[in-house]
């Protein structure tokens, strides 16, 4: 089955660790994607990789960090120094040409993380 | 970071009953997205629309490009329980490789 997924779906951590939200696709897509998603609101854009080896902050990068090692993943890092990290997050894939179908994101199940 | 206007914000309506939902954007738009998420879950993609003035179904479900590229809308047709969730919108700048969202439409069914 081609598809995204995200592990653990639910993940717990104490305050001052950092810790490690996992995403893998099947879907040979270039373009990865991490949002975040708090209680009642939309999506916000925390880091993106177009290709291996390569990354960018989205609009909301401060206290996360991310690699994008091989294609098929891209891990995100929340650390201690992120002010609030209790929120679901969204990992995406897309292919990675620009414009027409190639804009269309698929996203994983979500990984709620609490911090305790 | 750039956001869409989507409307409305909520919804509650009958089972039977048929929706309608937009977005706009002050941006001209290359690609028009929705998706929808249920509780707990990842959104999942329902309509992506290509070309302006583009009508596309899937069952229940239409929606359209803007001729002006600038919006878009999502029909449901008789609505069901199922249909329960919160509704995205999202487009693509011309050569941009990130999605621009809009805040989410919550539809509520009452049986």
């Amino acid at each position: 089955d081609g598809g995204i997924t995200q592990s653990p779906k639910y993940l717990f951590r104490k305050e001052g660790q950092n810790v490690t939200l996992s995403c893998e696709q099947n879907l040979n897509h270039d373009a990865m994607y991490w949002y975040r998603q708090d209680p009642g609101q939309g999506l916000r854009l925390i880091y993106y990789s177009q290709i291996v080896n390569d990354f960018q902050k989205g609009d909301i990068a401060e206290g996360y960090s991310v690699s994008r090692e091989k294609k098929e993943s891209f891990p995100l890092t929340v650390t201690s120094a992120q002010k609030n990290p209790t929120a679901f997050y969204l990992c995406a894939s897309k292919e990675g040409r620009t414009s027409g179908k190639a804009d269309t994101q698929y996203f994983g199940p979500g990984t709620r993380l609490t911090v305790l | 970071g750039q956001q869409l206007n989507q409307s409305p914000q909520s919804m509650f309506i009958q089972e039977g009953e048929d929706v309608s939902m937009n977005c706009t954007s002050s941006s001209i738009f290359n690609t028009w997205l929705w998706y929808k998420q249920d509780p707990g879950e990842g959104p999942v993609l329902l309509i992506a629309l290509y070309k302006a003035g583009e009508l596309t179904s899937n069952g229940r479900l239409t929606a359209q490009f803007g001729i002006t590229r600038k919006d878009s809308f999502l029909n449901i047709s008789a609505s069901i329980p199922s249909d329960v969730g919160i509704y995205f919108c999202a487009g693509s700048l011309w050569g941009a490789q990130k999605l621009v969202f809009g805040q989410g439409t919550r539809l509520t069914i009452n049986p």
